[in-house]
This record gives C-alpha cells, structure tokens and sequence, in this order.
C-alpha cells in the first residue's frame, strides 16, 4: 500500500523567507502523479502544485517550487519570499495512476510565517 | 479555475436523526467524486469513491450503511449520515474530478462541520 510521510507536524518561519517542506512516499509503481494541497483557516483545499512522476523538471508555480527525487523518493515543497497568507497546513499528497483519483495524503505540516 | 460546491457548511442535529450533505460541480461534470473525513488538526481519510450511476466504493472500515453515497447526477453527489451519533461529529469534505484520466486536477469543496449533540 502506497504511504506518503510528511516528518515536519510544525513549522515556522519569518515573513520574506524560504521554508522548505518535506514530503516522502512509498510505491511500486512507476507512473504517478504527487502534489502539494493548502489548507488555511477557512479549511478550503487549495492545489498549490502537482508533478508528474515522468517528468523530470520539477514543477514550479510562482514562488512555490519542489524538489522531486524519484529514486529517493521524495518531493520536497519550497516556498520563497513567505507571506502571512502562507500560514496554512499543508499536506503531501500521492495518487498512482491505476487508482482512479484515489488521493492518499500526508498527515499534514502546519506552517506558521511570522511579522 | 472549476469550483465545487459544498452544503451546508455547518450543521448541528440530534443524535438518531439524518443529516444530508450535498457536493456539486458548478461549472463542469464529475463522473467521479470522493467524500473524506478530517479530525480536528489530522489528515484527510477518504471515506468512499462516488461515481455516477453506479454503487459507491467504501473504503475499509467504512459502514456503508452509515454513510449513504448517492451520485445520481453528472453535477451532484450526496452524503447522508444516517443515525447520527456524536462520534460521528467530524468535518466532511468532497472532491469532483473534472476529466476522465487520473492526472487531470481534482476540485475540493469547501467542507461540512458536523455536530452530533
């Protein structure tokens, strides 16, 4: 059974700086799809980023980027220049291709950015 | 960018009554949605896969009995928590997908607070 391990419950960091994020994962197959979700206070999911397993340029999206290491297994999320927006829990989240859709996500990082 | 839209936000009932959750695809058709379940500052655990004109896909340990998946329409899937309990009290969250292949971007709605008095 696929597993995805987020080992960060609690992160904080200063309003302009880079937080990194870490996300691993557990599968046998090869042909995959992760993605990073946020979500706020108002527990609305929001997609930040998603990445193809095939596809070797990691994804990024304005000042959130990952660092995806297929043979490590492991698909890392940076955020630049953080904003007090940010704070949010964010979860990883893994869904194999034969699955149907079927997300299986982390137990979730709960990132404070401070003034 | 597609939005899905959940009701009611909140909800508080009695324990032995029904309470009926809807899920629908404003802007696009959703031959599949998934319904999951969030505790207090945990994960979410995806309870069962809806799809549309055919029975749902309970995961392990979910009582279809309990939790009645009704997807009768490409736009709406319902979840009726039948005989309520306070254990039931949670937050429950849907998800439409929008396409037929697993890599097109699932839509998230934006949740269901339940309390079973």
């Amino acid at each position: 059974a696929q597993t995805v391990t987020q080992s960060q419950p609690e992160m904080s960091v200063q309003e302009a700086e880079t937080v990194t994020l870490s996300c691993t994962y557990d599968t046998s197959e090869s042909n995959y799809y992760l993605f990073w979700y946020k979500q706020p206070p108002s527990r609305q999911m929001i997609l930040v980023i998603r990445q193809e397993a095939y596809k070797q340029q990691n994804a990024t999206e304005n000042r959130f980027s990952v660092n995806f290491q297929k043979a490590a297994k492991s698909f890392s999320l940076k955020i630049s220049d953080s904003q007090l927006g940010d704070t949010a829990m964010y979860f990883c989240a893994f869904v194999e291709e034969t699955s149907g859709s079927r997300l299986t996500f982390g137990e979730g990082t709960q990132l404070t950015v401070n003034p | 960018g597609a939005v899905v839209s959940q009701h009611p936000s909140r909800v508080i009932c009695k324990s032995g009554t029904s309470v009926k959750i809807e899920c629908r695809s404003l802007d696009f058709q959703a031959t599949t949605m998934f319904w999951y379940r969030q505790f207090p500052k945990k994960s979410l655990m995806l309870m069962a896969t809806s799809n549309e004109g055919s029975k749902a896909t309970y995961e392990q340990g979910v009582e279809k009995d309990k939790f009645l998946i009704n997807h009768a329409s490409l736009t709406l899937s319902t979840l009726t928590v039948t005989s309520a309990h306070p254990e039931d009290s949670s937050f429950y969250i849907c998800s439409a997908r929008m396409g037929g292949r697993t890599n097109e971007k699932l839509f998230f709605g934006s949740g269901t607070q339940l309390s079973v008095l």
